[in-house]
Formats: structure tokens, sequence, C-alpha cells
């Protein structure tokens, strides 16, 4: 069946750091990819999207590629932020349902 | 864009008591919800898909008796925790997808289950 695997951390950073945060995928078909973003304390929040390959969804200096090649969409970001702190959820959508699959989380820390 | 809310916020409820979480798009219909749950500090494991007009879809090894999906209407969809122990405390959050297939979903706040 369909699966999402993320690097799960805790990643902690300094502010102004490079931020990689590695997702891979197995599924059928050519299913949708996604970032979601939890800050502490709230719910989901779409950060990006791609729906087919060599796609890049990008939203506040955050990116990802869809690689249909290597199975991934990795999350990066230049220089992050304090405010960035937060679980990032890798996530694929089989359209035929679309019910969303999710990774297991990564925690981000960023420290001043 | 696209608006789902959960009520309650949270609840916290004795052992044994059934708890009712309801699901509402605000300004879009949905024929199909998720539900989700999230354990702290994990990722959200579907439960089950919720279809407007027809049963409930539950992913395996979810007790659907134990978990009651009702569709309502095209914008309501309820969770019932039937005799709830400490084990079902958790994070409950329910979707509902865009108007695209494959297009992003729209995901409730979550509720907050204690089960005392």
């Amino acid at each position: 069946g369909n699966s999402v695997t993320q690097m799960e951390g805790p990643v902690t950073l300094s502010e102004e750091a490079f931020l990689t945060i590695n997702c891979t995928y197995t599924a059928t078909g050519y299913p949708s990819l996604f970032w979601y973003v939890q800050y502490p304390g709230e719910g989901l929040q779409l950060l990006l999207k791609a729906t087919k390959a060599d796609d890049k969804g990008s939203n506040k200096g955050f990116e990802a590629t869809y690689r249909k090649e290597t199975t991934s969409f990795h999350l990066e970001k230049g220089s992050v932020q304090v405010s960035d702190s937060a679980v990032y959820f890798c996530a694929l959508s089989d359209g035929s349902y679309d019910k969303v699959i999710f990774g297991p989380g990564t925690s981000l820390s960023v420290i001043p | 864009g696209a608006v789902v809310s959960q009520h309650p916020s949270w609840v916290i409820c004795k052992s044994g008591t059934s708890v009712k979480i309801e699901c509402r798009s605000l300004d879009f219909q949905a024929t199909t919800m998720f539900w989700y749950r999230q354990f702290p500090k994990q990722s959200l494991m579907l439960m089950a898909t919720s279809n407007e007009g027809s049963k409930a879809t539950y992913e395996q090894g979810v007790e659907k008796d134990k978990f009651l999906i009702n569709h309502a209407s095209l914008t309501l969809s309820t969770l019932t925790v039937t005799s709830a122990h400490p084990e079902d405390s958790s994070f409950y959050i329910c979707s509902a997808p865009g108007r695209v297939s494959g297009d992003t979903q729209y995901f409730g706040p979550g509720t907050r289950l204690t089960v005392l």
C-alpha cells in the first residue's frame, strides 16, 4: 500500500541555517505530494504541494520538488527562522480516494 | 479558502461514557470527510472515511462499533467514541477534500479527548 517515510528528528538548527528534511514515498500510480506544518498548539496547515513529477512546490521560503525517479519530495529552506519551529509532515494523496497518508513527522527546533 | 470546524475543541469525560465530535465544512459541501487520530508527538493515523449517504469505510484495525461515524449531511460528519476508555484519549482531527480530486485536504483544528 501507499506509505511515506521521512527523517524523524528531532532536528535542531541555529537561526539562518540551511534546512533539509528528507521524504520518500511508496505509491501506486501518480499521487499528489504535500508538506504540512503543525505549529505548537495549533492544527495542521498546508505548507506546499506538488501534483505531478518535476513540479516544485514553494511557500514562505520553503520548497520541495516532486522527484518520480527517486520517489522523493525533500523539503528545503535556505535560511530558517525561530518562527519555523514546528512539526513538519510529508504526505501523499491517492487521487482516486483523496485520503491523505502522512509520514511520521519531523520536529524542527530553531534556536537564536 | 475552505474552512472546516470541529466541536468541541476539547472534552473530558468519565470512562464508560460516549462522546460525540462534530466536523463541519463551513463554506463548501463535502460528500467525503476523513477522521484521523494523533497521539502525542506522533503522526496522524487515518481512522475512517465518512461518506454522505452511505456507511463509513474503516481502516484496518479500527473498531467500527467503537468509533461510530455518521455523515448526516453534505456539511456535517460526526464521530462518536462509544464507551470511552483512557486509551481512547487522543487528538481527533477531521478533514474534507478540496473540490478537485488530488487537491489539498482542509483540516479541522482538532478535538482533544481526555478520558478519565
